[in-house]
């Protein structure tokens, strides 16, 4: 059984650096094809992707936001962390990782999301 | 990159059918797989079409996916309506190792 879970502050100050970590279950992240993903939903609004990290360590960022997102792995640890730098009240949203597996090219599974609020 | 397009929102009564389109504005639809996720209320998404028209298990084959190069657009058809499937559906896809999601639909079964 796949589970992933998010963690990580719920409250940020505007223009720190937001950090989460995600921390799954029931796969490996050096497994070929094997993928974790990133995506954020502000409130009332829609999914955005932010990131995804491969198996073999490539990684993607959404070009609108790859110059504050760093996106890592510890598969030793079974957890991908990424952290957004210079947070804004705009980035207040529910931040989700997912898996991808290696042969579907949807994300199969999600965690519960973690509700981060940006604001002094 | 590319964008992909969904009405805001769709409504039809329980038992009827729906079709929920998802255009890409350049590149064509068929260049990359199309998924389409359920988002209910407080929920995670979860998946109900991947790979344009593949259902995983579990998700009832009132729910069915196509791809029209003709329009550039993908769908998702739902038939056979139900109450339970009130929800915000989101169409994904990816280009150059970039995830792309739509704007989401909100389904309304009245």
């Amino acid at each position: 059984q796949i589970t992933l879970k998010e963690s990580g502050p719920t409250l940020v100050n505007p223009t720190q650096t937001l950090t989460l970590t995600c921390t799954f279950s029931g796969f490996s992240l050096s497994t070929t094809g094997v993928a974790v993903g990133w995506i954020r939903q502000p409130p009332g609004k829609a999914l955005e992707w932010l990131a995804l990290i491969y198996w073999d360590d490539d990684k993607r960022y959404s070009p609108s936001l790859k110059n504050r997102l760093t996106i890592t792995k510890d598969t030793s640890k079974n957890q991908v962390v990424l952290t957004m730098t210079n947070m804004d009240p705009v980035d207040t949203a529910t931040y989700y990782c997912a898996h991808r597996g290696m042969v579907r090219g949807d994300f199969e599974h999600w965690g519960q999301g973690t509700l981060v609020t940006v604001s002094s | 990159n590319f964008m992909l397009t969904q009405p805001h929102s769709v409504s039809e009564s329980p038992g009827k059918t729906v079709t929920i389109s998802c255009t890409r504005s350049s590149g064509s639809i068929a260049n990359n797989y199309v998924q389409w996720y359920q988002q209910r209320p407080g929920s995670s998404p979860t998946t109900v079409i991947h790979e344009d028209n593949h259902r995983p298990p579990g998700v009832p084959d009132r729910f069915s996916g196509s791809i029209d190069s003709s329009s550039n657009s993908a769908s998702l058809t739902i038939s056979g309506l139900k109450t339970e499937d009130e929800a915000d559906y989101y169409c994904q896809s990816h280009d150059s190792g970039n995830v792309v999601f739509g704007g989401g639909t909100k389904l309304t079964v009245l």
